[in-house]
């Protein structure tokens, strides 16, 4: 299996412009969680989507993120317009929904906004 | 609000000591997960543990989920510089015991085991 699948891994784009970021899942997971990690933050989670459908949001910091999951092997984290706090390092991470959820990572899109 | 509070924040260290990392909460958890984390790269999974009490060892890494379940520590023998990168510790619901499939980070430990 190839992972998590994340791309771009490197974005700069400059402030006001509207930034997507993609994922692909691992292929039989149900669980799909959009996570941002900052030095000061840590890893936060911003929204984590249960067989395609969002079941919680309470994370993502406001009106100018969204996030979809058209379908199982596909997400995506737009943001628009974007601004300098948004650089970060975005990870998205799937998982099974056995006993526990345990996520898996991406390698993460590390985003500048200048 | 769940929090998972990590420390310490950060540790360096010489090759072949011990050591031990720490990771508490006020809440409960029903299952608590240890990941590292190198740089450029995602947290890896290494060891999920479930039950109050609970000892997993993996190598020489050995890992005890708190009576309570609040509490995690990690604790690495004879360290190598290999072990060197971020700890994270994340807690996590069940969904069919009606708790919360989501899973909350604490802000990890930076290990830096020096040859």
């Amino acid at each position: 299996d190839a992972g998590v699948i994340q791309s771009p891994r490197h974005e700069v784009t400059e402030m006001g412009q509207e930034v997507t970021l993609r994922c692909k899942p691992i292929s039989g997971h149900d669980y799909l969680f959009w996570y941002r990690q900052t030095m000061m933050r840590g890893l936060e989670l911003l929204i984590y989507f249960n067989n395609n459908v969002p079941i919680d949001d309470s994370g993502m910091p406001e009106d100018r993120f969204s996030a979809k999951m058209p379908n199982a092997s596909f997400s995506t984290l737009k943001i628009q317009p974007s601004e300098p706090r948004d650089s970060a390092v975005y990870f998205c991470a799937s998982g099974y929904s056995g006993m526990n959820t345990e996520a898996f990572f991406g390698q993460g899109t590390r985003l500048t906004v200048v | 609000t769940q929090l998972l509070e990590q420390s310490p924040q950060f540790l360096s260290i010489q090759e072949g000591e011990n050591l031990t990392v720490y990771c508490n909460s006020s809440s409960v958890f029903s299952s608590l997960q240890w990941y590292r984390q190198e740089p450029g790269e995602g947290p890896v999974l290494l060891v999920t543990v479930v039950t109050g009490g609970e000892v997993k060892k993996l190598k020489r890494l050995t890992f005890q989920f708190g009576d309570a379940r609040k509490d995690s520590s990690l604790h690495i023998t004879a360290a190598q510089p290999g072990d060197t990168g971020l700890y994270l510790c994340a807690g996590g619901g069940r969904k069919t015991q009606g708790g919360s499939e989501k899973l909350v980070f604490g802000k990890g430990t930076k290990l830096t085991v020096n040859p």
